[in-house]
């Protein structure tokens, strides 16, 4: 267990539907990544925060949007959803950037 | 050309054999590179986190960084049915950045 928690663990949306995501980072951690991971494929970067600012972002268009809390708990949100946006989305948490630690995921469809 | 090759398999041995993974890659500007598995349906679990060239050895896994070839590898000794998963590259320039994924090797240990 990497003490990474995210929710829900499974989701199913209608297209054009908004979907909010949460992480709950490790003891201690003050950064957390978020990415994208297609069946079959490798995860895909979509944002980071560090120490509540947005500290990097990949190609992933507007309406993918995030936020950190004071706790260095984070949000996902997906607005207009895509049917493509059907994916596990992962969580990451790390000390100051280094190493990252995975939450379980959660499990989007997009109908 | 992804920035990140590696090679889905899959790729199937029997129980106490040697296997080796490996990923090449384009950007020479990476320095920090990991090793990941992931279980079906589940978060990807950190293995092993290397900077620059070398080896490193944790058990029965072993990385190697080859920064002139572009090439990493992870060998795992004496396999187990309970090393059946997908094992997943990762690679970043800096410390914390977005971390830059293989698509995963699928392996199976057969008993």
């Amino acid at each position: 267990e990497t003490g990474v928690t995210q929710s829900p663990t499974h989701l199913i949306k209608t297209r054009g539907q908004q979907v909010t995501l949460r992480c709950s980072s490790q003891s201690g951690h003050n950064t957390v990544s978020w990415y994208q991971q297609a069946l079959g494929q490798g995860p895909q970067f979509i944002f980071q925060y560090y120490r509540e600012e947005e500290n990097g972002r990949g190609n992933f268009p507007p309406r993918f949007s995030g936020l950190q809390f004071p706790n260095y708990s984070s949000e996902l949100n997906v607005n207009a959803l895509e049917l493509d946006d059907s994916a596990l989305y992962l969580c990451a948490s790390s000390f100051d950037r280094g190493e990252a630690f995975f939450g379980q995921g959660t499990r989007l469809t997009v109908v | 050309q992804k920035e990140v090759e590696q090679d889905p398999g899959p790729l199937s041995v029997p129980e106490g054999a040697i296997v080796s993974l490996n990923c090449t890659y384009s950007n020479s500007a990476f320095q920090y590179f990991m090793w990941y598995r992931q279980y079906s349906r589940k978060g990807p679990e950190l293995l092993m986190y290397t900077y620059s060239s070398g080896n490193k050895e944790d058990g029965r896994f072993t990385a190697q960084v080859d920064k002139s070839s572009k090439y990493i590898s992870l060998f795992i000794r004496d396999s187990q049915p309970s090393d059946s998963a997908t094992y997943l590259c990762a690679m970043s320039p800096f410390t914390g950045n977005q971390f830059y994924f293989g698509t995963g090797t699928s392996l199976t240990v057969i008993p």
